[in-house]
């Protein structure tokens, strides 16, 4: 079965830092996809990053990247120079289904 | 260039009683996912549907619950005889022909069923 486990509920950094949001998955399949999406209070869902398991090169999409680590099955997000904006809950996420992980809360503070 | 659109945004039903949720995809947009949230928790994924076919309901309930996408119209999610376990956020996602969920998809903003 596949599974997405974020280990971190709730996060809060200073504006201007740079935070690292974790996850693990766990998956049978060789080739997939991982996402991370965030879910702003306005409740709607946006796809923030795209991994797909076969490039060896970690996503990037201006202040946000992915450390992707195969072997291990992780799957981390990097915010570098937070802004206010970015305050949401965070949730990775699988393929095919898109499987999510319970999300981080994340609190950027002025 | 609307998006996904849900309605009703929010909707109140007591046990017993039909709850229709209406989702609009994007112009252009043949595939429409179903998603639940419960409080504190990711979305589970629940159905996929393309035009007038169901193509995996494997995360739907096998009783009280179905989905349709028409030819016409916007997709439906109705759940018969609501409990309050039905409680939930429903989120409705949307992507291109001859694309699926490994492709971007585009969610509404969901519909919040409170059952009384």
């Amino acid at each position: 079965a596949q599974t997405v486990t974020q280990s971190q509920p709730e996060m809060s950094v200073q504006e201007a830092e740079t935070v690292t949001l974790s996850c693990t998955y766990d998956t049978s399949e060789n080739n997939y996809y991982l996402f991370w999406y965030k879910q702003p209070p306005s409740r709607q869902m946006i796809l923030v990053i795209r991994q797909e398991a076969y490039k060896q090169q970690n996503a990037t999409e201006n202040r946000f990247s992915v450390n992707f680590q195969k072997a291990a099955k992780s799957f981390s997000l990097k915010i570098s120079d937070s802004q206010l904006g970015d305050t949401a809950m965070y949730f990775c996420a699988l393929d095919d289904k898109i499987i999510f992980g319970k999300g981080t809360r994340l609190h950027i503070l002025p | 260039n609307a998006g996904v659109m849900q309605n009703p945004r929010h909707l109140v039903r007591r046990r017993g009683q039909e709850a229709r949720l209406r989702c609009s995809p994007m112009k252009g947009h043949s595939h429409v996912y179903w998603y639940r949230q419960l409080p504190e928790e990711g979305l589970k994924f629940m159905v996929y549907l393309q035009k007038e076919n169901i193509i995996d309901e494997s995360g739907m309930p096998k009783e009280r619950f179905s989905a349709e996408f028409p030819k016409e119209g916007p997709s439906i999610l109705r759940i018969q005889q609501v409990v309050r376990g039905d409680s939930a956020a429903y989120f409705c996602a949307s992507s291109p022909p001859g694309t699926g969920p490994n492709e971007k998809l585009f969610f509404g903003s969901g519909t919040q069923l409170s059952v009384l």
